[in-house]
């Protein structure tokens, strides 16, 4: 079974600096899909970035970005200029390529908190 | 226009009632699904339609009945409800493809 561990349970960033959250998963797929999520306090779900584990080369998305380590099963994101509006809960999400059964195995999550 | 729609957004009942949770999504989507984030806010996957056919229905009690009336709806009933039973649930929606989009959650509060 696959398993998502985000080990940084809160962070917090000044406000412009950039931080970095970690994800690890566990999986013996070789086709899958990566995600990082993020909840703000109105609870919806926002999609931050995606990340198709057959691409080596790392996704961004403006001020997002990630650190994909296939090999070390690593998936970390990187929030660079970070503002207020980040404040939010991340999470983490593992999703097997095995349509039309897909679903997210999420992680724990990691609550931050942007400081002016 | 809102993409995937849940009502009520917020509900409180007592121990033992029985309620439902709508769900609709106007995105032409043929996957529709029902997470659950508990009070430490983790998420969970319960059930997945695929065309109105039940394709993913995790280890969830039996109290808990999805029903797809046609591809745009699944909606949520849960009998006798536990005060276990409190928390946010997630309707989301997909269409051959791995990314999903989320409604805006509905927070269940059980007396």
């Amino acid at each position: 079974a696959q398993t998502v561990t985000q080990s940084q349970p809160e962070m917090s960033v000044q406000e412009a600096e950039t931080v970095t959250l970690s994800c690890t998963y566990d999986t013996s797929e070789n086709n899958y899909y990566l995600f990082w999520y993020k909840q703000p306090p109105s609870r919806q779900m926002i999609l931050v970035i995606r990340q198709e584990a057959y691409k080596q080369q790392n996704a961004t998305e403006n001020r997002f970005s990630v650190n994909f380590q296939k090999a070390a099963k690593s998936f970390s994101l990187k929030i660079s200029d970070s503002q207020l509006g980040d404040t939010a809960m991340y999470f983490c999400a593992f999703m097997k390529h095995a349509s039309p059964t897909y679903k997210y195995i999420f992680g724990t999550g990691t609550r931050l908190k942007v400081l002016a | 226009d809102t993409a995937v729609s849940q009502t009520p957004k917020y509900l409180v009942t007592q121990m033992g009632n029985d309620k439902s949770i709508k769900c609709e999504q106007n995105l032409g989507h043929d996957t529709m699904y029902w997470y659950k984030q508990d009070s430490k806010k983790f998420l969970k996957i319960m059930f997945s339609y695929n065309n109105k056919e039940l394709i993913i229905n995790e280890t969830v009690p039996n109290r808990f009945s999805p029903k797809s009336p046609d591809k745009a709806h699944l909606n949520l009933h849960i009998n006798s409800l536990e005060l276990g039973d409190s928390a946010v649930y997630f309707c989301a929606s997909s269409h051959h493809h791995p990314e999903q989009y989320f409604g805006p959650g509905t927070r269940l509060t059980v007396t």
